[in-house]
Parts: structure tokens; C-alpha cells; sequence
């Protein structure tokens, strides 16, 4: 069984870039989540998605936004880029969404570095 | 509220030894506690989860302790290998979402 997919795996942009982000989660899986890892702060929640609708979503400004597609996949954008931007992003898939606790399933993350 | 405090930021331990991660929380409405290890290049893949009915769970090497009236629980792995080198998130769940802990960097000497 195909894991869970990011692409791209590494980007460079430029501040006030933006930039759309791809996550094919494990098949049958109809949770996706997002999160974004930086040194120091560890994982912090983005948004997740479940049955294409948004179904919570983390602190972050309104230049982060995601959408979920009738087969699962995910997408999520940053507007603006901000030099703090710069982060990897994680992907996660679940076959039932996240307030039943079940497992998350990762991606190996999209490395986004904004100059 | 939804933070959880994770400590050491680093480890480093000789092979054999005993691994100790922390992790604290202040929310009485998290009741799921997984523990995710991440290898450099990865994603985060589950380790071992607890629930607050029980105070210990052990699986192979890796053990995790629970003690809920002071909202703490720690991961234990004993003899510790060279390949347990990773970075180790301890983390909660309240019903809404996971919320993750800063992270610890474990570093396995052979």
C-alpha cells in the first residue's frame, strides 16, 4: 500500500511569493492534515480536512489555506511568502478523522525555503 | 492550554543505556497520548500511544508512563541502539485535534 505522498519535496521562493503544496494521502484515508515543523517548534497544526470539508484549523494567518478534493488529495497555499514561512511541511493522512484519535500517517514533507 | 512541554530538548546516551523523555500538559481534556519518531528525511511515524486509564504501556524496548494527576508521561526505551538516533514528539489529542510537544533529539553513542 502507497504511503502517504508530498510534492514538491523542496522549493525555493521569494518573500511575497506564493506557493501550492500537493498531498496524496493513503488510499481509502479521508482525513489529510497539515502541519508545519520548524526547529525548536516542533509540529504545529495547520488545518485538517475530512471528507473535503475543513474540519479544524491551527493559529496561522489567513495567507495559509488548504482545500481537500473529492478523491482525498490536498492542497494547501501560502500567500505572501514571509521569511519565517521557511519550514518543512508535513502531510498527514487518516482513515477517520483526528478527534477519534486514530493514527496519523506522514508524508516526508515539502521543504519550502523563502529569500 | 493546548501546549505540551517536552524535555530535553537533546539526548545523547551511550548504547545499552536508558533513554528518558518528559512530556507535561495542562489540558484535563486530552485523553490520548501517542509518541511519533521522526529519522532525518521522514515523516513522523507512531511509535507507541497510551490512554489515561492505564499507567504504563510497554512494547518491545519502548515503554511509556502515565501519571495523570500530575499531567505528566514519559517515554522509556531501554537499551538503547544506535538506530533509535531520531528526534521524538510526544503528543495529545482532546477530542479536536493532535497537538505536538517541541520535540527531543535523541543521539545513541555506539
Amino acid at each position: 500500500k502507497a504511503g502517504v505522498t508530498q510534492t514538491p519535496r523542496y522549493l525555493i521562493k521569494t518573500r511575497g511569493q506564493q506557493v501550492t503544496l500537493s498531498c496524496s494521502p493513503i488510499s481509502g484515508h479521508r482525513s489529510v492534515s497539515w502541519y508545519q515543523q520548524t526547529p525548536g517548534q516542533g509540529l504545529q497544526f495547520l488545518f485538517e480536512y475530512f471528507s473535503e470539508t475543513q474540519r479544524n484549523k491551527g493559529n496561522f494567518p489567513g495567507r495559509f489555506s488548504g482545500r481537500q478534493f473529492s478523491n482525498s488529495r490536498s492542497e494547501m497555499n501560502v500567500s505572501t511568502l514571509e521569511l519565517g514561512d521557511s519550514a518543512l511541511y508535513l502531510c498527514a493522512s487518516s482513515p477517520i478523522a483526528q478527534g477519534t484519535t486514530g493514527e496519523l500517517f506522514f508524508g516526508e514533507g515539502s521543504r519550502l525555503t523563502v529569500l | 492550554q493546548q501546549q505540551v512541554k517536552q524535555s530535553p530538548q537533546s539526548l545523547i546516551v551511550q548504547k545499552g543505556g536508558i533513554s528518558i523523555i518528559n512530556c507535561a500538559y495542562e489540558n484535563t481534556a486530552f485523553d490520548y497520548f501517542p509518541w511519533y519518531q521522526q529519522f532525518p528525511g521522514k515523516g513522523p511515524a507512531l511509535l507507541i500511544a497510551i490512554r489515561p486509564d492505564v499507567s504504563e504501556k510497554k512494547e518491545g524496548r519502548f515503554t511509556i508512563s502515565f501519571n495523570k494527576s500530575a499531567k505528566q508521561f514519559s517515554l522509556h526505551i531501554m537499551d538503547s541502539q544506535p538506530g533509535d538516533s531520531a528526534t521524538y514528539f510526544c503528543a495529545a489529542n482532546d477530542g479536536q485535534n493532535f497537538v505536538f510537544g517541541p520535540g527531543t533529539r535523541l543521539s545513541v553513542l555506539p
